[in-house]
This record gives structure tokens, sequence and C-alpha cells, in this order.
């Protein structure tokens, strides 16, 4: 069974700190996936990556960045935290190209006050 | 650009009842369609996949079809349970290899004991 994890549940940060979402999948899948969903605006992609190392912008790159240094282990980072950024984000990984299910985390729940 | 609707409104049924939901795509021929269950506060979970070759696809109580001619997959859930209820999302990938999915904003289901 694939397993996707997110480090945290529930994270509570001030606006202007620098913020570390993790994500890990088991299954050696090759794409990874960060999308942040709220309500009425459903999921939307915000970067995703391919291979290690590799990254794309997905629609709403602004405010983030991505780490991906293993295979496993895809990082979203928000340089600085603003309030417009708290939000239910929710990783996921699939493993090939040509379009494949994706494999969704718990989601990180991030409030920023 | 493509794009993937679903009815934004609560689906109401009482147990026991068939449940539809639909989803509607333009501009793009998708190559799969896929099925993805939501829980409140839980990233959603593959259910099923149907192929622009393929018809109908089953799996237990669920049913899914894919109408290439009116650009529409229904899913449909018979003898439907009060655990059913959940929000329910369409996904697709273009034909051409592309591995981003393009996500609906889902349709919450209510089933009524």
């Amino acid at each position: 069974d694939v397993k996707v994890t997110q480090s945290s549940r529930y994270l509570v940060k001030r606006t202007g700190e620098k913020v570390f979402l993790e994500c890990v999948q088991d299954m050696d899948h090759e794409n990874m996936f960060w999308y942040r969903q709220d309500p009425g605006l459903g999921l939307r992609l915000i970067y995703f990556s391919y291979d290690v190392k590799m990254k794309e912008k997905g629609d709403i790159p602004e405010g983030y960045s991505v780490s991906r240094e293993k295979k496993e282990r895809f990082s979203l980072i928000l340089e600085s935290a603003s309030t417009n950024q708290t939000s239910m984000y929710l990783c996921a990984s699939s493993l090939t190209q040509g379009g494949d299910t994706q494999y969704f985390g718990p989601g990180t729940r991030l409030t920023v006050l | 650009s493509q794009k993937i609707e679903q009815n934004s409104e609560a689906l109401n049924i009482q147990e026991g009842k068939t449940a539809t939901l639909t989803c509607n795509y333009t501009n793009y021929s998708p190559a799969y369609l896929q099925w993805y269950r939501q829980d409140p506060g839980r990233g959603p979970v593959f259910l099923l996949l149907i192929r622009e070759n393929e018809k109908e696809k089953r799996k237990e109580r669920l049913k899914v079809t894919f109408d290439t001619t009116l650009k529409q997959s229904l899913f449909h859930i018979t003898a439907s349970q009060p655990a059913d209820s959940a929000t329910y999302l369409c996904a697709s990938h273009a034909s051409g290899g592309s591995y981003i999915p393009t996500f609906g904003r889902g349709t919450s289901l209510i089933v009524h004991p």
C-alpha cells in the first residue's frame, strides 16, 4: 500500500515566518505534487517535481518554493508566510508520466496569524 | 484552456437509492478520468479510473461511465449508505502523456438515513 505522509496535521505560524512543509512517499514514485485546497476553489497546484532536483511551477507558485533532494521527499517552503496562505496543503505522488493515480497525504492545515 | 466541471450544489439522497454525480470537461480530450473520495479534513482517496476507450467501469457498488460524445463522466453509487457521504472529485489527464491532472472542485454527497 502506498503511503504518503506529511510532517504535520495542523500548524500555526505568524506572519513573516519561514514555514517548511515536508512530504515523504514510500513507493519510489517519480512524480510529487503540492496543492492547496480552499473552500469553493478546489485543489490548486502549487509546484510539482518529476525527478530529484527537478521542479516545475504549477498554477499558483507565487510565495512558495520547493525542494526535492531525495526521490522520496518533497518539501514546500513558504519564505515569508502571509495570512492569505492560510489553507489546507496536500501533497501527492504518482508513479509515472502519462497520467497515473495520485496518492495523497493526509494534509496539513496551516493557519497564519 | 482545459476545464473540468462538477456540480457545486450538494446532492442529498435517501439511504438505499442510487447517487449519480456528473463531471463535464471542455476544450480537451482526456486520456483518463479518475474519481476520488475526500472526507472532511483529509486527503482525497482514489476510487476508480476509466480510460478514453472504455465506456464503463465497475467496482463493487461503484460504477463510472465515460461518454466522449457528451464530454461527460457519470459516477454512480448504488444502494447508497450514510457512510458514503463525502465529497467526490473527478480528475483527468489530457491525451498526449501529460502527468499533470486537472481536478474538478468536487460535489458533496449527503446520504440521509
